[in-house]
């Protein structure tokens, strides 16, 4: 079965500084990767996915991220953060061709964002 | 497009007591999926549903959980009875039916839950 950790529980950055909050996978294969993100009182919106080719993909809202297979990572990047970033950030795996989308969340980093 | 609905926003009730909460996904979406939140955690699957028959449930607490989409659109989530830690969000998303390609889950805003 899949899982996922990620090791940050609580992020500072100033704002126009760069960011990386990380995501570990455990899983047998090459898994679907997702970054999630939640706002206070919101939904979680996808920020961007991750099924197979290019390993650098690009999301919404300036966000990117890498798959590397050795480090079984995917770590979330942006270049210069904004003060309306500030929210918490959920990694997700999927077991591709296992049936119904079925996708885990890891425990979320939570971002603030200083002025 | 209209988003994933879901009422009511916040809830408050004593131990024991029961509630139901209640999601409209997308039109069209076969898909519906019922996640509980708790403070400081990753959303967690009760319950999936594709049209109106139960796909995964493993991680429902039968014994106070249940759910139901009947005509395979919206759907009801209820407590009965309710315990503290129980006290959580409720997130409903749903996605077009599942297949071989993945389909992207759009999630509602939740019901906040909180039990005294």
């Amino acid at each position: 079965a899949q899982s996922v950790t990620q090791p940050d529980i609580h992020i500072t950055v100033s704002e126009g500084a760069s960011l990386e909050l990380r995501c570990n996978y455990s899983y047998g294969a090459t898994p679907y990767l997702f970054w999630y993100v939640q706002s206070p009182g919101q939904g979680l919106q996808l920020l961007l996915k991750y099924f197979s080719g290019d390993t650098l993909v690009q999301g919404i809202k300036g966000f990117e991220a890498e798959f590397k297979r050795s480090q079984s990572s995917f770590n979330l990047r942006k270049p210069s953060v904004h003060w309306s970033d500030a929210a918490e950030y959920f990694c997700a795996v999927g077991a591709p061709k296992t049936s119904y989308d079925k996708v885990i969340f890891g425990p979320g980093t939570s971002l603030s964002v200083i002025p | 497009e209209a988003g994933v609905a879901q009422s009511p926003r916040y809830k408050i009730i004593e131990k024991r007591q029961s509630v139901a909460f209640w999601c409209n996904p997308i039109s069209g979406h076969a898909t519906l999926y019922w996640y509980q939140q708790i403070l400081g955690q990753g959303p967690k699957l009760l319950i999936q549903f594709q049209n109106n028959g139960v796909v995964d449930d493993s991680q429902l607490p039968k014994d106070r959980f249940s759910a139901e989409r009947l005509k395979g659109v919206d759907s009801t989530l209820k407590i009965q009875p309710a315990k503290l830690e129980d006290s959580a969000v409720y997130l409903c998303a749903s996605s077009l039916a599942s297949g071989n390609s993945y389909n992207e889950q759009f999630f509602g805003p939740g019901t906040r839950l909180t039990v005294l």
